[in-house]
């Protein structure tokens, strides 16, 4: 089982905002970066440290951090946003393990 | 353009042993460290294994420790994961992918996957 929560699905209409949530006490301590994944494809880096975008990724796609949640947020949704979402940290050890949520499915509907 | 190419995978009995390579090129392999994740049929991605720029530092997941190994080839541009005494639940899309590590994995460069089937 995953020391990360996410919820397994969530839906959002064209052109309005969705937050996915990742949950783990570990989250009170380390950083998240964030996944996207669509059908038969590699995942792709779309958040680091919380709130990085790599270079590429469009502004729409925002992180944040409360408690022990990390939140991806997506403003003004696009149709090629629909995939999985993955969360990952260091495990709650500390030790050099490190845990990705279960995924998120986005629909955009 | 930076290119992550895996091979190796297939079809193996339980408790037998398979080697997947990753080339990498495109980008200057030896200051990257390398992670492999591995994804179930339709389930999420697990990490599995992550090596350090220099080698110095390895580390694995609970579930292949002791079993896997990996290991890189600088003059080569290439990473290996040899695995051993595989199980059924073994069976998944191994990704090698380039990046670092800390709080968080930040794998910016990910191979296409290499698929290995535990099965009798």
């Amino acid at each position: 089982s995953s020391e990360l929560t996410q919820d397994p699905a969530v839906s959002v209409a064209l052109g309005q905002t969705v937050r996915i949530t990742c949950q783990g006490d570990s989250l009170r301590n380390y950083f998240a970066s964030w996944y996207q994944q669509k059908p038969g494809q590699a995942p792709l880096l779309v958040m680091y440290s919380q709130d990085t975008r790599p270079s590429g990724i469009p502004d729409r796609f925002s992180g944040s951090r409360s408690g022990n949640t990390a939140s991806l947020t997506i403003t003004g949704t696009q149709a090629e946003d629909e995939a999985d979402y993955y969360c990952n940290s260091r495990d709650i050890s500390g030790n050099h393990n490190w845990v990705f949520g279960g995924g998120t499915k986005l629909t955009v509907l | 353009e930076v290119q992550l190419v895996e091979s190796g995978g297939g079809l193996v009995k339980p408790g037998g042993s398979l080697r997947l390579s990753c080339a990498a090129s495109g980008f200057t392999f030896s200051t990257y460290s390398i992670t492999w994740v591995r994804q179930s049929p339709g389930g999420g991605l697990e990490w599995v294994s992550s090596t350090s720029s220099t080698s110095d530092y390895i580390y694995y997941a609970d579930s292949v420790k002791g079993r896997f190994t990996i290991s890189r080839d600088y003059a080569k541009n290439s990473l290996y994961l040899q695995m051993n005494s595989l199980r059924a639940e073994d069976t998944a899309i191994y990704f090698c992918a380039g990046g670092d590590y800390g709080d968080y994995l930040r794998l910016d460069y990910w191979g296409q996957g290499a698929l290995v089937t535990v099965s009798s």
